[in-house]
């Protein structure tokens, strides 16, 4: 069975950091792009970032850039997100997710964990 | 950045019904790089459609989509009781891939 679990939310005071893990099972992970994204308590869903296959690309979503870091271990077939320098507006459920295509660099999101909630607050 | 916007913010309809769901793009959307996820309270999205028409595995084909260009439909030709959720468009024809706000299903 196909399965990505998340894990390492929580509470984190505004200005902290938070590493995010996500375990992949049941497909070869090292052969996927992957997505990080989110969804703030009663909005909608954002995509964060995504890396490639060997993690020598990687793309963010604008209000990230400089403050979170996408990174993957394909040995421990395993997703990271670095959270640094976290604001209110972090606060989230937090999806990682199997990137699916045809086509280089266009991805749709077939797979999704079930979430690991993210709360930025002092 | 491409702005989806979906259209009604809320359906509510019975059983059985139709349900048609629009998302509207600000530019075109290349290739028909559009998808469409279902999301129930305490869930993960679910994709249902890729390519703006190709239904994903295990999805029923009361479940289809359509359009091209700027605008995308997703119909559902008979509610079912699980049917009942938010339905969010996603473009991935560009960086960043943007999200519409989401459309609720509701009982009537």
């Amino acid at each position: 069975e196909v399965q990505l679990v998340e894990s390492g939310g929580g509470l984190v005071q505004p200005g902290g950091s938070l590493r995010l893990s996500c375990a992949a099972s049941g497909f070869t992970f090292s052969t996927y792009w992957m997505s990080w994204a989110r969804q703030a308590p009663g909005k909608g869903l954002e995509w964060v970032a995504n890396i490639k296959q060997d993690g020598s690309d990687k793309y963010y979503v604008d209000s990230v850039k400089g403050r979170f870091t996408v990174s993957r271990d394909n040995a421990k077939n395993s997703l990271y997100l670095q959270m640094n320098s976290l604001r209110a507006e972090d606060t989230a459920v937090y999806y990682c997710a199997r990137d699916r295509g045809t086509t280089y660099s266009h991805y749709y999101m077939d797979v999704w964990g079930k979430g690991t909630t993210v709360t930025v607050s002092s | 950045e491409i702005v989806l916007t979906q259209s009604p913010g809320t359906l509510s309809l019975s059983p059985g019904e139709r349900a048609t769901l629009s998302c509207r793009a600000s530019q075109t959307v290349s290739s028909n790089y559009l998808a469409w996820y279902q999301q129930k309270p305490g869930q993960a999205p679910r994709l249902l459609i890729y390519g703006a028409s190709s239904r994903a595995t295990g999805i029923p084909d009361r479940f289809s989509g359509s359009g091209s260009g700027t605008d995308f439909t997703l119909t559902i030709s008979r509610l079912e009781p699980e049917d009942f959720a938010v339905y969010y468009c996603q473009h991935y024809g560009s960086s960043p891939r943007t999200f519409g706000q989401g459309t609720k299903v509701e009982i009537k």
